[in-house]
């Protein structure tokens, strides 16, 4: 079965420095790989997504992510960040669970909280 | 645009009361799905519904129940709550079961407690 860690479950940054979230992947073959954000009373709105092609993604709101096969990695990254950022960050990974229509899951790590100083 | 929609947005309930979670999303998308959040332990699977007329286990299914209504609700029911399942419920939808292009679009939640 697939799983995902997020090793940081709070980080500080202050505003306009650069951010790295980290997310580490287990699964068998290769993974379709999200990151989700959620602000404060909100549901989870995608940022980005891989699947295959060129490592590095790039999402919304001025997020990229790097996917490293040998690293079972797929690290989000922001070279300014803004107060407007502050938020919980979920990667997930989806994964065939079985072959068929309707097998299909997605596992999401536990989030990392990301708090921003003025 | 709604996207999804659930109700209700907050609820509390005693121990052995029953409620149900309402769902409904206008995306005509096929896929449906309730997951509960919890502190520390991310977003987890209850049920979910591949397309109209099917339904299916997720990672942790027991106390609930499903209903696909139609295309566009899905609806979760705790027949008799528990305190174990105060938590944060999620519905969310997507074009299809599964697949990279088939991301998921989230409801903003229903916090229940359960005393």
């Amino acid at each position: 079965a697939q799983s995902v860690t997020q090793p940081d479950i709070h980080i500080t940054v202050s505003e306009g420095a650069s951010l790295e979230l980290r997310c580490n992947y287990s699964y068998g073959a290769t993974p379709y790989l999200f990151w989700y954000v959620q602000s404060p009373g909100q549901g989870l709105q995608l940022l980005l997504k891989y699947f295959s092609g060129d490592t590095l993604v790039q999402g919304i709101k001025g997020f990229e992510a790097e996917f490293k096969r040998s690293q079972s990695s797929f690290n989000l990254r922001k070279p300014s960040v803004h107060w407007s950022d502050a938020a919980e960050y979920f990667c997930a990974v989806g994964a065939l669970k079985y072959s068929g229509a309707g097998s299909y899951q997605l596992t999401f790590g536990k989030g990392t909280k990301l708090s921003v100083i003025p | 645009n709604a996207g999804v929609t659930q109700t209700p947005k907050f609820q509390v309930l005693k121990t052995g009361q029953s409620m149900t979670l309402q769902c409904a999303q206008d995306m005509n998308h096929n896929s449906m799905y309730w997951y509960r959040q919890d502190p520390g332990m991310g977003l987890r699977l209850i049920y979910y519904s591949a397309s109209e007329g099917t339904t299916d286990k997720g990672e942790v299914p027991n106390g609930y129940n499903v209903s696909r209504l139609n295309k566009r609700e899905f609806s979760l029911r705790l027949e008799s709550a528990a305190p174990s399942q105060t938590s944060v419920y999620f519905c969310a939808s997507s074009e299809r079961a599964g697949g990279y292009n088939s991301p998921l679009h989230f409801g903003n939640g229903t916090r229940l407690t359960v005393t």
